[in-house]
């Protein structure tokens, strides 16, 4: 299996401050013929479903702000949302979808407010 | 509109069986894998599977495979995830997610049902 291991398991934030989460795979998910990264990015609230945030490492879905960029390459990928705003407050989960049927999830970082 | 609805939350014994369901709508459901993923109460997503409504080929994570099983009826657009004898652990909110490209399951999830509570006790 790929083990997904994130970091940290959770962080405070200050509202409009930096937030930076790591995710960090047991083995590489880039795939050098199409030089794609196959791993993923979502956020999770309270009571909902997860939403896609990144796909292909970088790519922000479309309706996502900007303030959320994701980054990395092989097996350390990070997640940043450059300036924290309320609605932020979740859970988010980094996925792999290169190794199949074993594609697997993180552990998930709970981001509060400071 | 693109979307994926579950059935209703659901209690049940363990060693009853049970399957719970995941309608499509908005797009052609033959053409699109669907995935099953869980969530057990307070920790994080596991993926279980995915089927293909177009042929039912079936890919199961090793963690539930013989577990669990997948099935879809194209002519209601629907898909099902069954268990033929539930325990305590199978306590869970179970999600059904669509992958971002057709024909295709080595993908992010970019459309979800709202999730399907199963207790078991």
């Amino acid at each position: 299996d790929i083990v997904m291991t994130q970091s940290p398991d959770s962080l405070a934030v200050s509202l409009g401050e930096r937030a930076t989460i790591n995710c960090k795979c047991s083995q590489s998910v880039l795939f050098t013929s199409s030089n794609k990264n196959y791993l993923a990015w979502y956020q999770q609230k309270p009571g909902q479903p997860p939403k896609l945030l990144i796909d292909w490492a970088s790519t922000r879905e479309s309706g996502v702000p900007d303030r959320f960029s994701g980054s990395g390459s092989g097996t350390d990928f990070t997640l940043t949302i450059s300036s924290l705003q309320a609605e932020d407050v979740a859970v988010y989960y980094c996925q792999q979808y290169y190794i199949t049927p074993l594609i697997t999830f993180g552990g998930g970082t709970k981001v509060e407010i400071k | 509109e693109v979307q994926l609805v579950q059935s209703g939350a659901e209690v049940k014994k363990p060693g009853e069986s049970l399957k719970i369901s995941c309608k499509a709508s908005g797009y052609t459901f033959t053409n699109y894998w669907i995935g099953w993923v869980r969530q057990m109460p307070g920790r994080g997503l596991e993926w279980m599977g995915v089927i293909y409504p177009g042929d039912s080929d079936t890919r199961y994570s090793p963690s539930f495979q013989g577990q669990v099983t997948f099935s879809a009826d194209k002519s209601i657009s629907t898909a099902y995830l069954k268990w033929s004898s539930l325990t305590a652990s199978d306590t869970a909110t179970y999600y059904c997610a669509r992958p971002k490209y057709s024909n295709f399951y080595q993908d992010a999830f970019d459309i979800w049902g709202q999730g399907t509570m199963v207790t078991v006790s």
